[in-house]
């Protein structure tokens, strides 16, 4: 099974930050890669798809890229809707193996 | 308005049984791949589950092979998941999911399993 660690786990910043999430896979998943985030209580929202594509619902201060391994989330200029759980998760290959996910949380 | 909406969950005891379903609207739901994914209370997320468009091709993972069996019925929109031999640490948050990127979300059916 294709492992994904995100880093970091948890993350305090303040309105207006420019803040990066790292997602890594254990091998190769070319492009397969989404990323979601989840408030409290609802649940996940796409947000990235294809490693770099924003749906049409996603503002754009939201960015992302990578290839093969290796993969960031970009929020800039963090708004207070902002502060939620990440997750990075990998569509290569089943089992679709999700990061553990990284909390933002407002500093 | 693409619309999932799960239904099915509920108390049950150690290897008892459940049937999860996924209600789809808004949406050609034949025309698209299905998954199911869970989380457990205050964990991170787990899919547990795959089925294409057609229904012939299914994958699940390790920890619900041989106990889950999901399926799809097109006609009806859909899609559903029978969990059998039921464990405690399968206590979670079940949600339908659209598509191989998940681009929809049901809200979720809760399952716990205790006795």
């Amino acid at each position: 099974d294709i492992q994904m660690t995100q880093s970091p786990s948890s993350l305090s910043a303040s309105v207006g930050d420019t803040l990066t999430i790292t997602c890594r896979a254990s091998q190769s998943v070319s492009n397969s890669l989404n990323w979601f985030q989840q408030k409290p209580g609802k649940p996940p929202k796409l947000l990235i798809y294809g490693a770099s594509n924003l749906p049409s619902w996603v503002p754009s201060r939201f960015s992302a890229s990578g290839f093969g391994t290796d993969f960031t989330l970009v929020i800039s200029s963090l708004q207070p809707e902002d502060f939620a759980t990440y997750y990075c998760q990998q569509s290569s290959t089943t089992p679709r193996t999700f990061g553990q996910g990284t909390k933002l949380e407002m500093k | 308005e693409v619309r999932l909406v799960e239904s099915g969950g509920g108390l049950v005891q150690p290897g008892g049984s459940l049937r999860l379903s996924c209600v789809a609207s808004g949406f050609t739901f034949s025309s698209y791949e299905m998954n199911w994914v869970r989380q457990a209370p205050g964990k991170g997320l787990e899919w547990i589950s795959h089925i294409s468009y057609s229904g012939t091709t299914i994958n699940y993972a390790d920890s619900v092979k041989g106990r889950f069996t999901i399926s799809r019925d097109n006609a009806r929109k859909s899609l559903f998941l029978q969990m059998n031999t039921l464990r405690a640490e399968d206590t979670a948050l079940y949600y339908c999911t659209r598509g191989t990127s998940s681009d929809y979300w049901g809200q979720g059916t809760l399952v716990t399993v205790s006795s």
